[in-house]
């Protein structure tokens, strides 16, 4: 079974400045997508950035990004530019084309301060 | 395009007695999936439904089932609910075929709370 591992249950940032968030995860398939998905307090799941593995190159979503490492299997999110709407629980996760479901990490809370 | 909308966002309900969770997905998508979402446990998948098929099933006791509607529509019902069930239930639905990014939309969820 994929499982996703977030080992930071926390982290915090101030405002302006840059931050990692770090996944793990653990598959035996060649072609997967991996997503960060941000939630809110008491708001709605979105998506923040997505990569397909077979991509070499990092995805970038203005001021997110993030470094894929396939053969590490590793997928941490870099948020440049931290602002208080950043303030979040950022969940990492996984997913294939044949999958019905995607695999969450337990996700890290991110507190921005001013 | 209106987004995935579920009802009710709040419930409370005690401990023996039975919920039903309803879920509309975003015009066109056809697959719905079921999430169970703790701050212990995290997000944990309890069904997902395609054209009215349960296509795969979480390791969840049988109290928790679900259904899809020839409209794309789902419920999930939970009966005998226990203390433990109490949690924020997320539907999400996602676009099949040649569209299908892999992505997840997400309702905002119904939090239940079982006393």
């Amino acid at each position: 079974a994929q499982t996703v591992t977030q080992s930071q249950p926390e982290m915090s940032v101030q405002e302006a400045e840059t931050v990692t968030l770090s996944c793990t995860y653990d598959t035996s398939e060649s072609d997967y997508y991996l997503f960060w998905y941000k939630q809110p307090p008491s708001r709605q799941m979105i998506l923040v950035i997505r990569q397909e593995a077979y991509k070499q190159q990092n995805a970038t979503e203005n001021r997110f990004s993030v470094n894929f490492q396939k053969a590490a299997k590793s997928f941490s999110l870099k948020i440049s530019d931290s602002q208080l709407g950043d303030a979040a629980m950022y969940f990492c996760a996984y997913g294939t084309d044949s999958g019905y479901a995607l695999n969450f990490g337990k996700g890290t809370s991110l507190l921005v301060t001013p | 395009k209106a987004g995935v909308t579920q009802t009710p966002r709040y419930l409370i309900k005690t401990r023996g007695q039975q919920v039903t969770l309803s879920c509309s997905p975003i015009s066109g998508h056809r697959s719905v999936s079921w999430y169970q979402q703790t701050p212990g446990q995290g997000l944990q998948f309890l069904f997902e439904y395609f054209s009215e098929t349960q296509r795969n099933k979480g390791n969840f006791p049988g109290r928790f089932s679900g259904r899809q509607f020839s409209n794309s529509r789902s419920e999930m019902n939970v009966s005998t609910l226990e203390l433990g069930d109490s949690a924020l239930y997320l539907c999400a639905s996602k676009v099949s075929g040649s569209a299908n990014t892999g992505e997840l939309f997400f309702g905002e969820g119904s939090r239940l709370t079982v006393l």
